[in-house]
């Protein structure tokens, strides 16, 4: 199975701070890779697929890059609505899995 | 819209059985690949299954092989999981989730449903 690995685990940022959360996969997965934010009690919304490609209706302040084994998504200027937790996910092949999430706190 | 409602979730004996439903409307769900993810209380996220937009093809998780099956119904446009032989590790919120490709699956998810908890306790 490919492990994901995301760092950090959490991290406190202000609003307007750029922010920048990095995934590695345990081999290549190409551009396999999507983001997906999460707000408590809600369920998973998609950012990123294919590493880099925005989904409809995301703000253009999330961007991501990346190929191979290492990845990053990037958040521009953080706003208020930003504070979430975010997942990486390789989609190369079966089982799909998850990073363990960054979590992403007002400081 | 893309609309997923789960249901079938509640409490449930370790060692017993229970079927979760998700029925979908807003798009064309006999085109689709179809996904299990769940969420154990205050942890990540878990893919459980995946199964083709036709139903030949079904995918799992080591964790639930040969305890779940993943099944669809593409005239009444609903997923369903059943779950046999559950574990207190299988409680979770379990989402079911739409593949963002028509016809071959891309593997990664669009539109989710709100979630059904699962509990599994004696």
């Amino acid at each position: 199975d490919i492990q994901m690995t995301q760092s950090p685990s959490s991290l406190s940022a202000s609003v307007g701070d750029r922010v920048t959360i990095t995934c590695r996969a345990s081999q290549s997965i190409s551009s396999y890779l999507d983001w997906y934010q999460q707000k408590p009690g809600k369920a998973p919304n998609l950012l990123i697929y294919a590493a880099s490609s925005l989904q409809s209706g995301v703000p253009s302040r999330f961007s991501g890059s990346g190929s191979g084994t290492d990845f990053t998504l990037t958040i521009s200027s953080l706003q208020p609505e930003d504070f979430a937790t975010y997942y990486c996910q390789q989609s190369y092949n079966t089982p799909l899995t998850f990073g363990g999430g960054t979590k992403v706190e007002i400081k | 819209q893309v609309q997923l409602v789960e249901s079938g979730g509640g409490v449930v004996q370790p060692g017993k059985s229970l079927r979760l439903s998700c029925a979908a409307s807003g798009f064309t769900f006999s085109s689709y690949g179809m996904h299990w993810v769940r969420q154990a209380p205050g942890k990540g996220l878990e893919w459980v299954a995946l199964i083709s937009y036709d139903g030949s093809n079904k995918y799992y998780a080591d964790s639930v092989k040969g305890r779940f099956t993943v099944s669809r119904d593409n005239s009444e446009n609903t997923l369903y999981l059943q779950m046999n032989s559950l574990r207190a590790e299988d409680t979770a919120v379990y989402y079911c989730a739409k593949d963002t490709h028509l016809s071959v699956a891309a593997k990664n998810f669009d539109y989710w449903g709100q979630g059904t908890l699962v509990t599994v306790s004696s």
